[in-house]
């Protein structure tokens, strides 16, 4: 089956850390780039980070930069994202999201998880 | 950056009725530009890519125009289990940004 799979969140203080994974299955997880999507509460959708196919190229939202980062594992079919010097608002369910076409910049997303929710409070 | 602002915020429609919802880029993304519905509970569901391609699965009463900075979804004939909110989002350069959304809502 054709599926991605995030685990790692929970309840976490200001300043803490998290690392969320993404375990991907049912496609060639080398060839395409992997990217996370956040949405707190009742709000709309804001994109985090992208890795390349390859994982030597990698993109992060200014919000984001300097605290996050996203990496992954070809041989573990997996993606990361570690979240370092949290915030009262990367409150969140935090998507993990394909892109939608392979060796290239097809920078739209195709297959979700469920998500997974970060929660950044004392 | 580019910034993408979605109009209506809520567009109130009966089954059956057409829906035309509204996405506008700051500047140029010429034609990348992205449709996704999402239901409560839900992720994200692909719907058009790159302004008017259907997603593998998508019904044909969903359509994408546009290019530069204006951009439309239509919804020729709204079946019961498309009320939902509508996002753009841009894939033209980084970062990466979606619209704030439109919700589609039975009136």
């Amino acid at each position: 089956e054709v599926q991605v799979v995030e685990s790692g969140g929970g309840l976490v203080q200001p300043g803490g850390s998290l690392r969320l994974s993404c375990a991907a299955s049912g496609f060639t997880f080398s060839s395409y780039g992997m990217s996370w999507v956040r949405q707190a509460p009742g709000k709309g959708l804001q994109w985090v980070s992208a890795v390349s196919g390859s994982g030597s190229n990698t993109y992060h939202a200014d919000s984001v930069k300097g605290r996050f980062t996203i990496s992954r594992d070809n041989s573990k079919n997996t993606v990361y994202l570690q979240m370092n010097s949290l915030r009262a608002e990367d409150t969140a369910i935090y998507y993990c999201a394909k892109a939608g076409g392979a060796y290239g910049d097809f920078w739209y997303f195709d297959l979700w998880g469920r998500g997974t929710l970060v929660t950044v409070s004392s | 950056e580019i910034v993408l602002t979605q109009s209506p915020a809520t567009l109130s429609l009966s089954p059956g009725e057409r829906a035309t919802l509204s996405c506008r880029a700051s500047q140029s993304v010429s034609s990348y530009l992205v449709w996704y519905q999402q239901k409560p509970g839900q992720a994200p569901r692909l719907l058009i890519y790159d302004a008017f391609n259907r997603a593998t699965g998508i019904p044909a009463r969903f359509s994408g125009s546009g290019s530069g900075t204006d951009f439309t979804l239509t919804i020729s004939s709204l079946e019961p289990e498309d009320f939902a909110v509508y996002y753009c989002q841009h894939r033209s350069s980084w970062p990466l940004a979606f619209g704030g959304g439109t919700k589609v809502e039975i009136k």
